[in-house]
């Protein structure tokens, strides 16, 4: 089936724009995560949905970040006023559930990112 | 703080060579995830790690959990060029989101 699609793949935008990356996960995930890989950098995390319970934003790194998720579906990360130390990859995943089991495990499964350049 | 580290984070090694990358953590874990990453591609699962003493194979890599000493490794044997890639760990502290390692960028040369 298909995988977790996110797009556009790369955008390219000047200091100061507004931009929203979107991200299409698996279908039936309750889970979302948005994630961001600086050039050669390990991932960070953003921001988690899981259902309809309000969003875990502790990762978002500053109020030019947000995040929406319309029920179990897509979700778009906006990203207002970019700056140059915006530029990263985007990365989306999504899981069965964010729950955390005593039994069984929510593996995440990845999208293949959104590369974002701010000039 | 919790945190997640991975030794080396650089490796350039012989075909046919065996190594073994680290993964620290820091706190409790309800499990120990291995990922794959090829340049400019996205994350692929290879092992989830479950309880203390797991062992997973596929192909060339092995990993293992050690959940007192908050360890886990992921052995390479014989390797191939095809297995260059940079491999992260996560884990998931208990009641808390997925937490990775910096990665570990791996350059195997023929």
């Amino acid at each position: 089936g298909a995988g977790v699609s996110q797009s556009p793949s790369n955008k390219v935008t000047e200091k100061g724009k507004d931009v929203e990356l979107r991200c299409d996960p698996i279908s039936g995930h309750t889970a979302l995560y948005w994630y961001r890989q600086r050039l050669g950098q390990g991932l960070e995390f953003l921001i988690y949905f899981q259902g309809n319970s309000a969003p875990d934003k502790s990762g978002l790194p500053s109020d030019r970040f947000s995040a929406e998720r319309t029920g179990e579906s897509v979700s778009t990360l906006t990203i207002q006023r970019t700056q140059q130390e915006d530029s990263a990859v985007y990365l989306c995943a999504s899981s069965l559930s964010g729950e955390i089991l005593i039994q069984g495990y929510n593996e995440q499964f990845f999208g293949p990112g959104t590369r974002l350049t701010v000039l | 703080e919790l945190k997640v580290e991975q030794n080396p984070l650089f490796l350039s090694m012989q075909e046919g060579k065996n190594y073994t990358i680290y993964c620290n953590y820091s706190t409790t874990s309800d499990r120990l995830y291995w990922y794959r990453q090829d340049p400019g591609k996205s994350l692929e699962s290879l092992f989830v790690l479950l309880s203390n003493g797991a062992v997973k194979q596929e192909g060339r890599l092995m990993a293992s959990l050690d959940t007192k000493a908050r360890l886990s490794t992921l052995h390479i044997t014989a390797a191939v060029h095809d297995l260059s890639a940079t491999y992260f760990c996560a884990v998931v502290p208990s009641g808390d989101k997925i937490i990775f390692g910096k990665g570990t960028r791996l350059h195997i040369l023929p």
